[in-house]
């Protein structure tokens, strides 16, 4: 029940396309759904993050999608660049107060080609 | 913008050996924890740490593992007896407060030969 589960696990893209990764969870206690980026040899870095109680969030081309009813939420890249290359990270946690302990899905490697 | 800074980038043990990666974290955070991920797979939690005591430990860590914070600043992960299936990227990861954004350090990357 602590899963998330993501897709596709690699995922090709034109330069300007739009880039779709879409996780989904069992456990609806999680309460905090973020994005990370990760470039090889670095750590995930915080991308995007959206709470239940919102549909939809925005930031500059990166836009999650969720779904609570369906337990699914998605990140949509626009326009995306050859920059945008590396491997996205879907993950969801449950706040504690003393912990925001994140469980990860399990990767998508997006390469941009020219 | 402030980083978490980890040490080494890469350590190389033998089976057995004991090693320690350290954590500086952020500045005035106060929730640290460790994360792990083997080559290729996906990032998996190992401990939280809050108040100098472990909040939340998952089924990875064991009796091999421990954590702590030994003079206020450094955060550190000490595995006992190092197996193969330990070596991993070691993410440290560090929140100011628990609804604030969790910020990962470029990892520590343990190869045990």
């Amino acid at each position: 029940q602590q899963q998330v589960k993501q897709s596709p696990q690699s995922l090709i893209v034109q330069k300007g396309g739009i880039s779709i990764i879409n996780c989904a969870y069992e456990n609806t206690a999680f309460d905090y759904f973020p994005w990370y980026q990760q470039f090889p040899g670095k750590g995930p870095a915080l991308l995007i993050a959206i709470r239940p109680d919102v549909s939809e969030k925005k930031e500059g081309r990166f836009t999650i999608s969720f779904n609570k009813s369906a337990k699914q939420f998605s990140l949509h890249i626009m326009d995306s660049q050859p920059g945008d290359s590396a491997t996205y990270f879907c993950a969801a946690s449950i706040n504690t107060g003393t912990a925001s302990k994140l469980t990860f899905g399990t990767g998508t490697r997006l390469q941009v080609t020219l | 913008e402030p980083e978490v800074t980890q040490t080494p980038s890469h350590q190389v043990t033998q089976m057995g050996q004991e090693v320690i990666l350290r954590c500086v974290p952020i500045s005035n955070h106060l929730y640290f924890y460790w994360y792990r991920q083997i080559l290729g797979q996906k990032v998996e939690f190992l401990v939280s740490f809050y108040n100098n005591e472990i909040s939340e430990k998952s089924e990875i860590f064991d009796d091999q593992f421990s954590v702590e914070r030994p003079d206020g600043s450094n955060f550190t992960l000490k595995i006992r007896s190092t197996k193969l299936e330990d070596s991993a990227m070691y993410f440290c990861t560090t929140q100011g407060d628990h609804n604030s954004p969790l910020h990962f350090g470029n990892g520590t990357r343990l190869t045990v030969t």
